[in-house]
């Protein structure tokens, strides 16, 4: 069974800080990477996602993602974050079959 | 082209009653899959339905069931409510079987509250 595992719960930081969220997964096969955004009151949305190819993938927002397969990693990174980046920001997995496997989530909070 | 759209928004309901939860597909996706989202969770998988057949269930018992129609909309039906049934209830659609290349187009979701 494949499964999420998200490094922090809630992280704090100020406007123009450079943010990087951790993911690791668990899967034993090929698998399709994705990180999902939700704002206060929103759906989900998606940020961005690797299936293959570069492991440096560019997503909306100024947001990247980077997968380490040695590391079972797909970390989440911003350069510089602003007020509006405040959300909930979830990573997910699916391999060969149907399903998302959901990390928890973290919740980032920006201050102005 | 339109998004997913969930109906109710909130839903306040008795333990032991049973509940219906609707969503309409984004235009053009053949795939439905809902998740449960507990307060401070990440959602979890319940089920999917591609060409009106359910094709894969996560770990959730029988009395969640649900539904897709001729134009792939989608209904979520719990039975015999209980209090940890508590959610928010996301419905979720994609064009391809498992979303590859696609990825996954997300409703807002229903607020189930059971009391």
């Amino acid at each position: 069974a494949q499964s999420v595992s998200q490094h922090n719960h809630h992280v704090i930081l100020s406007e123009a800080a450079s943010l990087e969220l951790g993911c690791n997964y668990s899967y034993g096969g090929t698998v399709n990477l994705f990180w999902y955004v939700q704002y206060p009151g929103q759906h989900l949305q998606l940020l961005l996602k690797y299936f293959s190819g570069d492991p440096l993938v560019k997503g909306i927002k100024g947001f990247e993602a980077e997968f380490i397969k040695s590391k079972f990693s797909f970390n989440l990174r911003k350069p510089s974050v602003q007020w509006s980046d405040t959300a909930e920001y979830f990573c997910a997995v699916n391999g060969n079959d149907y399903k998302l496997s959901f990390g928890a989530g973290t919740t980032v909070t920006v201050r102005a | 082209e339109t998004g997913v759209t969930q109906s109710p928004t909130h839903l306040i309901k008795t333990r032991g009653q049973q509940v219906t939860l609707r969503c309409s597909s984004q235009s053009g996706h053949n795939t439905v899959s809902w998740y449960q989202q507990a307060l401070g969770q990440g959602p979890q998988f319940i089920f999917q339905y591609y060409r009106e057949e359910e094709n894969g269930r996560g770990n959730f018992p029988p009395r969640f069931s649900g539904l897709q129609f001729p134009n792939y909309s989608s209904e979520l039906n719990v039975n015999a409510l209980e209090l940890d049934d508590s959610a928010l209830y996301l419905c979720a659609s994609s064009l391809a079987y498992t979303g590859t290349g696609y990825g996954y187009t997300f409703g807002s979701g229903t607020r189930l509250t059971v009391v």
